[in-house]
């Protein structure tokens, strides 16, 4: 089973407007992470939020962490055709060294 | 710095053949894992290993095996492949922290298998 869960699993939208995509959980986690995967390609660290912070910035991405909630939101803000890709939420529980990561968001960027 | 490499890129089995999956890692991670990711899915964790001369099973274990052959490696071997095992696999690590806490892991480029 998986423990995130995202949603939309697929967004398109047009250069310069902004992506946004959610993740929901269901147990304690110690953090919580993002990962990118473009096609036919390994997954790429984005960012990583606490279970102690609400929110974090990294470039243009902006993660929002709700613990009350068990909810996470990725927003990446004027996007680029480069941004054209799936992405991933990962959960570190409270306790163990693994994360377990939802199905993803693919996201299309039309130039 | 290679980071995460895997060998092979790409296997072609046929069902029942065995094989090794590669992955080394440079970065002196204490921790490495073995995914696997089906069509349009998120990966799912096969057996990790938190530290050298440690395994453990993962979400999906059955039909696999792994050795942490030193700090470096960590190769999943299929004994009998099955059409089932048809996936992409990845290998990740990542460093050890104090405490609670744990960093973000580093993937590899992944393996490409399909079993026949």
């Amino acid at each position: 089973s998986q423990q995130g869960e995202e949603d939309p699993q697929a967004l398109s939208i047009q250069e310069g407007e902004n992506a946004t995509m959610n993740c929901s959980y269901k147990t304690s986690i110690n953090n919580l992470q993002w990962y990118r995967q473009n096609s036919g390609r390994g997954l790429v660290h984005l960012i990583l939020i606490r279970s102690n912070e609400r929110e974090k910035h990294s470039g243009r991405l902006r993660v929002t962490l709700d613990t009350s909630k068990k909810s996470s939101s990725l927003l990446i803000t004027a996007s680029r055709a480069a941004d054209t890709a799936s992405y991933f939420c990962a959960t570190d529980k409270a306790a163990g060294n693994k994360l377990t990561f939802g199905g993803g968001t693919r996201v299309l960027v039309k130039p | 710095n290679a980071g995460v490499t895997q060998t092979p890129k790409f296997q072609v089995l046929k069902t029942g053949q065995s094989m090794t999956l590669q992955c080394a890692q440079d970065m002196n991670h204490n921790s490495m894992y073995w995914y696997r990711q089906d069509p349009g899915m998120g990966l799912r964790l096969i057996y990790y290993s938190a530290s050298e001369g440690t395994t453990d099973k993962g979400e999906v274990p059955n039909g696999y095996n792994v050795s942490r052959l030193n700090k470096r490696e960590f190769s999943l071997r299929l004994e009998s492949a099955a059409p089932s095992q048809t996936s992409v696999y990845f290998c990740a690590s990542r460093a050890k922290t104090s405490g609670r806490f744990y960093n973000e892991q580093f993937f590899g480029p992944g393996t490409r298998l399909t079993v026949l």
